[in-house]
């Protein structure tokens, strides 16, 4: 089955504990991105990777970090946590050929 | 600066009856929009996309418009039935706008639908 799956779908933690949210596609994708969704503000990207190697900053990059070592991982590292990256995550993939967007599941974040 | 809006937060239609969710766009580099379909504790799914060289979109019970002049599409749901009851985000991209090759897509806010059965 074709699909984009992220771990942990659930995570709370504190402030300024490290923490990695990994997100996997099988689709043979180039394109991923790392999305955030807040009340009242849609979804926002945070960065996305157009192929191995190969990633760049989103509209709210601020925090985070991401690593593209092989094409279909691309975790998402927030080294230090604060409260205000509270939030619901999505990772997402796609062909280059086509701009629709595959989305995972969801990884809701609560820091403390 | 918001490139993608959705004006109404919230839409309430009558199983049966036309849903039409509208979606604002102030960038003419835009040339390809998209919208997305998203159920509580789901991700959001693609739904139907609509190229800037067309005006009309249709798949099945969903038509989607775009007025270019009026930077201006719509989504269209005849008939409406309550499995439509989910947030509808609008997206739009535009290869030549963030460089070539670009994929970012930029998203709406976002509109909450509820058919009443």
């Amino acid at each position: 089955e074709a699909q984009v799956t992220q771990n942990p779908r659930y995570l709370i933690t504190v402030t300024g504990k490290k923490l990695t949210v990994t997100c996997s596609q099988n689709m043979n994708h180039e394109y991923m991105s790392w999305y955030r969704q807040d009340p009242g503000l849609g979804l926002r990207q945070i960065y996305y990777s157009m192929n191995v190697e190969v990633t760049d900053k989103g509209d709210v990059p601020e925090g985070y970090k991401v690593s593209r070592k092989e094409k279909r991982n691309f975790p998402l590292i927030l080294e230090s946590p604060s409260p205000n990256q509270t939030s619901l995550y999505f990772c997402a993939s796609s062909l280059l050929t086509g701009y629709e967007q595959y989305f995972g599941p969801g990884t809701r974040l609560t820091v403390t | 600066d918001q490139q993608v809006k959705q004006n109404s937060p919230s839409l309430s239609v009558q199983e049966g009856r036309i849903s039409i969710l509208n979606c604002d766009y102030t960038n003419s580099m835009f040339d390809y929009f998209l919208w997305y379909k998203k159920y509580p504790a789901e991700g959001p799914t693609f739904l139907i996309s609509i190229s800037s060289i067309k005006d009309k979109n249709e798949d099945g019970r969903f038509t989607v418009f775009l007025n270019k002049s009026a930077k201006h599409l719509s989504l269209h749901i005849v008939p409406s039935q309550p499995g439509d009851s989910a947030v509808y985000f609008c997206a739009a991209s535009g290869r030549s706008f963030r460089g070539a090759g670009s994929y970012q897509l930029t998203f709406g806010k976002g509109t909450k639908l509820s058919v009443i059965p």
